[in-house]
């Protein structure tokens, strides 16, 4: 498997359920990130992870819980979520967390819809 | 990081050299210009980014003018699959890319 994966692609859940979202890198990079796009909306950044430091937290409701166990690895924990958290949830990675020269490899995205 | 402007959508015949715009007036000295693109319902894919001069991969070449505020993405024998929302991002330092609302590119047979 190469570059960003994530599983599953696509996900149903009521609102009282609990579930997880897992992204894997194979890149060798240091540095991952949550995205979330809502229908006819820009991406939106919600968490960075660095070497397994989080050090963006954009303002997200806690009901949504990002986990880096390591640099390969980045989960996505979700409870008690709203109709609204209904978006395209996607991961990428980068080799570094900041500098000029620094694309960010994405994955294909989660589908998740919250019923 | 500065702000984009790029035209909501654009059509290209297939075969044809497809030119999307991207205006970025505030740019500053040490601030890079990305361009991804995303299809339908799939994660936004890295296409080329540059400074100053231009620079051509094997996807794309990307033209900046001299004063740095304008940059275009030159797609050079479009097809039916480069059918695409296309972003242009400044970035400098940090590790924020701001996607915007893009230029859906759309490749007509």
């Amino acid at each position: 498997e190469t570059g960003v994966t994530q599983t599953p692609r696509h996900l149903v859940m009521g609102m009282t359920n609990k579930k997880s979202l897992k992204c894997e890198q194979h890149l060798g990079h240091n540095a991952m990130y949550w995205y979330k796009q809502s229908a006819k909306k820009p991406l939106e950044l919600m968490f960075v992870y660095s070497l397994e430091e989080r050090v963006e937290n954009n303002s997200v409701p806690s009901r949504f819980s990002p986990e880096c166990p390591n640099s390969s690895h980045l989960f996505l924990h979700l409870h008690t979520l709203q109709p609204e958290d209904s978006a395209l949830y996607l991961c990428a990675s980068s080799l570094v967390a900041g500098g000029l020269y620094n694309e960010q490899f994405f994955g294909p995205g989660t589908r998740l819809t919250v019923l | 990081d500065a702000k984009t402007t790029q035209p909501p959508s654009m059509d290209c015949a297939e075969g044809r050299a497809a030119n999307l715009p991207c205006n970025h007036s505030t740019i500053s000295g040490n601030e890079y210009v990305y361009w991804y693109r995303q299809i339908h319902s799939q994660g936004p894919q890295y296409i080329i980014h540059g400074l100053k001069n231009n620079e051509t991969n094997e996807m794309a070449s990307l033209i900046i003018t001299e004063d740095r505020k304008s940059s275009t993405l030159i797609l050079p024998h479009a097809t039916l699959r480069d059918t695409a929302v296309y972003y242009c991002i400044v970035k400098g330092s940090n590790y924020k890319l701001t996607f915007g609302k893009g230029t859906l590119l759309t490749v007509n047979p």
